[in-house]
């Protein structure tokens, strides 16, 4: 069965600094990854996704986040933080034996202090 | 382009009582969903279709909600007796196809809330 975990249900970090959200997974096949941001009152962004190659991608706002397929993990990262990142940010994946479903964590609340 | 339209926005309904979801999709994509986003947690599957054809609907609770796209475009979500756990944002999204490895794009939401 697939699934993923955001064991982190907020981050806090402060302007100016880099900032890290965790995700690892679990599935049957090849995964695909993928991050999506809610904004308030807002429906969920895609960000970025890693489906094959190279293990960092880099995606919308200066997002990038890096696929590591021994530790079953897909961290999202930015090297210095903006007050206006701060939103919900959900991990998600779909693998090419699980029938192409889609998971989600549960989600990571991002808090960016100015 | 147009994003993914769903209406209403908000709704509240007392518990048996029944009600319905609007999305429209981006135009040209072929599969849509239909997700339950409880507070708290992430968005769960409900529904996908692929055109017209259901594609999965394994954690849809077929008691009480049904789902249709009859032209293979828009689509209509309903609960039919609502109770209190029904309460949740239902979120309708699209992709141009249902790979997997695409990335949906999100309507707005309808938060529905049972008393």
């Amino acid at each position: 069965a697939q699934s993923v975990a955001q064991p982190e249900d907020q981050v806090n970090v402060a302007e100016g600094n880099p900032l890290t959200v965790k995700c690892t997974y679990s599935v049957s096949g090849n995964p695909y990854l993928f991050w999506y941001v809610q904004y308030p009152n807002r429906g969920l962004q895609f960000l970025l996704k890693y489906i094959t190659g190279d293990n960092l991608v880099k995606g919308s706002y200066g997002f990038e986040a890096e696929f590591n397929k021994s530790q079953t993990s897909f961290h999202l990262k930015k090297p210095s933080a903006l007050v206006s990142d701060s939103a919900l940010y959900f991990c998600a994946v779909s693998s090419t034996t699980g029938g192409f479903k889609t998971i989600f964590g549960a989600g990571t609340r991002l808090f960016v202090k100015a | 382009e147009a994003g993914v339209a769903q209406s209403p926005r908000y709704k509240i309904i007392e518990k048996r009582q029944s009600v319905a979801f609007w999305c429209n999709p981006i135009s040209g994509h072929a599969t849509l969903y239909w997700y339950q986003q409880i507070l708290g947690q992430g968005p769960k599957l409900l529904i996908q279709f692929q055109n017209n054809g259901v594609v999965d609907d394994s954690q849809l609770p077929k008691d009480r909600f049904s789902a249709e796209r009859l032209k293979g475009v828009d689509s209509t979500l309903k609960i039919q007796p609502a109770k209190l756990e029904d309460s949740a944002v239902y979120l309708c999204a699209s992709t141009k196809q249902g790979g997997g490895d695409t990335e949906a794009f999100f309507g707005q939401g309808t938060r529905l809330t049972v008393v």
